[in-house]
């Protein structure tokens, strides 16, 4: 069975730093480009960064930009999303996602990040 | 950005009756390979998103047919033909065509 599982997510203070872990199975990971997502109450779902699945380029949203810090390692079968400087309106569930025909598609079952003092 | 509008943002249905869920793009959403990667999601109460259609039609492995969807250009519409109790949820139009992808508010389906 293919599946995503995500770890790593905390309550943590502003300005505090977070790492996120997605651990793959069940299909060729190193095959497919992978996506963080998230979804808030005030922002919906929302589209954080991506890292594909030859080159490692990455692409991050405008909100997270300089901030946040994507990775993979193929021999672990996971990817990362180092997340700095954090502020309040990053609180979200952060999901990571496979890209497959143009758009999302298997998802994990997402880990909550809430940053508040 | 493409801004994906979605409409009606609730969606009061009654079990066995048809629904419909109309979403709109502020840009064409053709790409270069002539496929419209326009995708629908569905989210269950305490789950995560899972993709119903792609490429504005394509159900995903698994997805029953009474999903379906349809459109072109800017307009695009979901349709369920018998609303089932498993059904609740929101649902999201999501564009795949201009980077970065982006998502419609979603639309909450509950039951009468």
């Amino acid at each position: 069975e293919e599946q995503l599982v995500e770890s790593g997510g905390d309550l943590v203070q502003p300005g505090g730093s977070l790492r996120l872990s997605c651990a793959a199975s069940g299909f060729t990971f190193s095959d497919h480009s992978l996506n963080w997502v998230r979804l808030s109450p005030g922002r919906g779902l929302e589209w954080v960064s991506f890292i594909d699945s030859i080159d490692n380029i990455v692409n991050y949203a405008a909100s997270v930009r300089g901030r946040f810090t994507i990775s993979r390692d193929n021999a672990k079968n996971s990817v990362f999303l180092q997340m700095d400087r954090l502020r309040a309106d990053d609180t979200a569930i952060y999901y990571c996602a496979t890209w497959v025909e143009g758009g999302f598609g298997l998802w994990g079952q997402g880990t909550l990040v809430t940053v508040s003092s | 950005d493409v801004v994906m509008t979605q409409s009606p943002l609730s969606l009061p249905v009654t079990l066995g009756q048809p629904a419909s869920i109309s979403c709109r793009s502020s840009q064409g959403l053709v790409y270069s390979d002539g496929y419209t990667l326009l995708n629908w999601f569905q989210q269950r109460p305490g789950q995560s998103p899972r993709r119903l259609l792609y490429k504005v039609s394509h159900r995903d492995s698994g997805v029953p047919d009474r999903f379906s969807g349809s459109g072109s250009g800017t307009e695009f519409t979901l349709k369920i033909s018998r609303v089932e109790a498993e059904d609740v949820g929101v649902y999201y139009c999501m564009q795949g065509t201009h980077w970065p992808p982006t998502f419609g508010q979603g639309t909450k389906v509950e039951i009468k």
